[in-house]
Formats: C-alpha cells, sequence, structure tokens
C-alpha cells in the first residue's frame, strides 16, 4: 500500500506570493492533518480535514486554509507569503478523524525569499 | 500551540549503548506516540500507546504510557548507526488534536 504522497516536494517563493501544496492519504484513509515544522518552533498543527469538513484548527492566520476533496486528497494554501512562513510542511493521514494513529508524508520544504 | 516537554534535547552515544527518553506534559493525554523523523522526511511512527501503564516494544525499542497519563518515556536497546534521528513524542487528546513534544536528537558515534 503507498503511503502518504505530497507535491512538490521542494518550493521556492517570494514575499507576497502564495502557495498552493498538496497531500494524497494512504488509500483508504478519511482524516488528512497537516502541520508546520521549523527549527525553532518544532512541529505545530495547522488543521484537520475529514470528509471534506475542517475538523480542527490550529493556532495560524487566516493566510493558512486549506480543503479537502470528495478522494480525501487535500490541498493547503498560503497566500501573502511571510519570510517566517519557510518551513517543512507536513501532512499526516489516519483511517477516521477518531483513529488515533497517524501517518506522515515526506513533506514539502518550502523556501520563501 | 502546545507543546510537550521532551527530553533530553539532544544525545551523542557510542553504538551499543541503551538510550533513554522521556516525554512529559502538564496535561492528560488519551495516547502517546513516538516518531522517528530522518533528515528531509516525514516522522515515521514507532510506538503507540493506548492505556495508562502499557509497556510496548518494537524491537529494540521499548516505550511506556505513565501511570498518570501526562508522560511516556522511549527506550532504545544496543543502539546501532541508522538509530540516528530526531525521535518525537506527541500526545493525543479528545477531539483528536495531536501535541508533539520539542524532539530529542540522536547521535550514534560508531
Amino acid at each position: 500500500k503507498a503511503g502518504v504522497t505530497q507535491t512538490p516536494r521542494y518550493l521556492i517563493k517570494t514575499r507576497g506570493q502564495q502557495v498552493t501544496l498538496s497531500c494524497s492519504p494512504i488509500s483508504g484513509h478519511r482524516s488528512v492533518s497537516w502541520y508546520q515544522q521549523t527549527p525553532g518552533q518544532g512541529l505545530q498543527f495547522l488543521f484537520e480535514y475529514f470528509s471534506e469538513t475542517q475538523r480542527n484548527k490550529g493556532n495560524f492566520p487566516g493566510r493558512f486554509s486549506g480543503r479537502q476533496f470528495s478522494n480525501s486528497r487535500s490541498e493547503m494554501n498560503v497566500s501573502t507569503l511571510e519570510l517566517g512562513d519557510s518551513a517543512l510542511y507536513l501532512c499526516a493521514s489516519s483511517i477516521s478523524e477518531s483513529t488515533d494513529t497517524q501517518y506522515f508524508g515526506p513533506g514539502t520544504r518550502l523556501t520563501v525569499l | 500551540g502546545q507543546q510537550l516537554n521532551q527530553s533530553p534535547q539532544s544525545m551523542f552515544i557510542q553504538e551499543g549503548e541503551d538510550v533513554s527518553m522521556n516525554c512529559t506534559s502538564s496535561s492528560i493525554f488519551n495516547t502517546w506516540l513516538w516518531y522517528k523523523q530522518d533528515p528531509g522526511e516525514g516522522p515515521v511512527l514507532l510506538i503507540a500507546l493506548y492505556k495508562a501503564g502499557e509497556l510496548t516494544s518494537n524491537g529494540r525499542l521499548t516505550a511506556q504510557f505513565g501511570i498518570t497519563r501526562k508522560d511516556s518515556f522511549l527506550n532504545i536497546s544496543a543502539s546501532i548507526p541508522s538509530d540516528v534521528g530526531i525521535y518525537f513524542c506527541a500526545g493525543l487528546k479528545t477531539g483528536n488534536q495531536f501535541y508533539f513534544g520539542t524532539g530529542t536528537s540522536l547521535t550514534v558515534i560508531p
């Protein structure tokens, strides 16, 4: 069974631009969560989607948004990029929202110049 | 967001030595998880713990869910070079939101 896939793996943007990241969960998994990982802050929860609905949201500004499609694939969008948005963005999938075991993708490394 | 207190922050050990790390919180968690992350990759799940007091092993790894439900421990026995990486604990509360530890960076010297 294929694991969680994230595209692109690497991305370079400039301040003010916007970016869309994609995540395909493990087949059969319906819950997708997004995290931001930086050396200073560690892993920070962004949001979780289940059955196309946002179930939980972390403490991030409205520039960070996401959505989930009917096939459980998810996208995350960051608008008006700032230098501080440079990070590894990780997607994790689990079978359902009540399932505690999450499986992470390899992440998208975003660099904002 | 809330983070769990993980210690030590980094460890440098000789190959063959045993390793211990722990994770503590002021809050109670329903589930504890331990992950390992290699550079440039996402965390990989090592062990999941579901009950207070539970002790679970995965090969040379052993983890325990603290009785108070506020802490967890991970031990690695007879370390080998491929154990190098960053180890994260994660706690799950009701509502399915995960909180992560600050990570323990492990270096194994051959």
